[in-house]
Parts: C-alpha cells; structure tokens; sequence
C-alpha cells in the first residue's frame, strides 16, 4: 500500500496553462506539506497543513494555492505556469511535529 | 534563522572506503535531527534520526551539540549507497533540508 501518493508524477505543460497535482495520504497524519525540489537538488517547503488548516506558508508566488478538502489529502494547484515553475514537487506527511516524514515519489513538472 | 549546511555538494569514495557526509546546523533550542536518502528517481525516504540512536544499512549519525553537527559516516561504502543525502532539522511541523551532498561511490 502506497502510504503517499500524488498524482500525476510527470507533467509537461505550456507557459500559462493552470495545472493541478494531487496528494493523498492513508497513514492517518495530521499534518501534510509540499516541498518543491528545485535543478540544483534542493528542497524547499511550500505549505504546511494540520486538519485541514494551513499552517506554514513560505515566500510562494500566489500563483500556488494548495487545497485540502480534507487532512488525507492536499493539493497543488497553480495558475499561469512559468518556466521557472519546473521541478520535482513533493508532498509529504508526518503525525505530529517530531513525528517522521512520510514523502510521495514526487510529480516532475516541466513547463515549456 | 535555523540553517543546515550540508558543504559538499559531490563527494566520491571507492568501494569499500569510509565515507562521511557532513551536516552542520545553527538553531536555537532543542532540535531533532534527520537524514533522508533520495536514490535515482526514487522518493525521498528516511534514513536515520538523531533521537533514534540507530544504525540504517551499516549508517550512523551522532548529534554533536558542541560543534552543532550531524555528520553522517559508514565505515565501508557499498556501491548501492550512491544517492542524494540531506541532512534535515525539525522545527515545529517545519522542516528545513541542506542542500543535499550527492554520494558516488566507484567499484
């Protein structure tokens, strides 16, 4: 069993275009983040929530507006992609601060 | 501002060498420690953690709060060991990753 999923885990879009990437988690977590991983490797937070609620929100263009419909789940959606957009996006999970953190395979976004 | 610096962006040993991965970190208060190992095109997966006290596929790390480090060692490196390494600190549902130090480890 998959413990995070996201979906898709290869997208090439156009400049401009809106685009979405999913996350699920079925191990129960509190608390679910996107990370982007940018060309040089290094990995960044994005968002943070706990049940639903966001908690951490870094310097992110508004471009990107997570979702979660519900603490399983925590969705990336981005508005007017830009080159600079492409990367690996990674959502995770973890139970409670301290807790591990659980990461999906990653979503490899390219914007062209 | 909490920092983890991981300094070698490239390190590669032969086969069978000791390898050490050095992680240093700056906070302020008690904070917990972690090593997440990415292999190609794999997730990101979690190696060890400081509080843990473990050892992970022959990995060890020991929080040095003196020279605030997390440098990551085994004795003999395996050639499956080749992978992206970060060093991570936890602060309050808040992580922040080093750069990451690309092990390459030659046959």
């Amino acid at each position: 069993d998959t413990a995070v999923s996201q979906t898709p885990k290869y997208l090439v879009t156009q400049m401009g275009n809106d685009k979405s990437i999913k996350c699920e988690q079925n191990l129960g977590h509190d608390t679910m983040y996107w990370y982007k991983q940018d060309s040089k490797k290094f990995l960044k937070i994005m968002f943070s929530y706990n049940n639903k609620e966001l908690i951490i929100n870094e310097t992110v263009p508004n471009r990107f507006s997570p979702k979660s419909p519900d603490k399983a789940h925590l969705n990336l959606h981005i508005n007017s992609l830009e080159l600079g957009d492409s990367a690996v996006y990674f959502c995770a999970s973890s139970r409670d601060r301290g807790n591990t953190i659980y990461f999906g395979e990653g979503s490899w976004l390219t914007v062209v | 501002a909490q920092r983890v610096t991981q300094p070698e962006k490239l390190l590669s040993v032969f086969k069978g060498a000791p390898v050490e991965l050095k992680c240093n970190y700056s906070y302020s208060g008690s904070p917990e420690l972690f090593w997440y190992v990415q292999y190609s095109r794999q997730r990101l997966q979690l190696l060890l953690r400081h509080i843990s006290r473990e050892s992970i596929k022959g990995f060890t790390a020991d929080l040095n709060k003196g020279e605030t480090s997390f440098h990551l060692k085994k004795p003999f490196a395996q050639e499956e060991d080749s992978a992206m390494y970060y060093c991570a600190i936890d602060n309050f549902n808040k992580f922040y990753f080093g750069s990451g130090t690309k092990l390459n480890v030659k046959p």
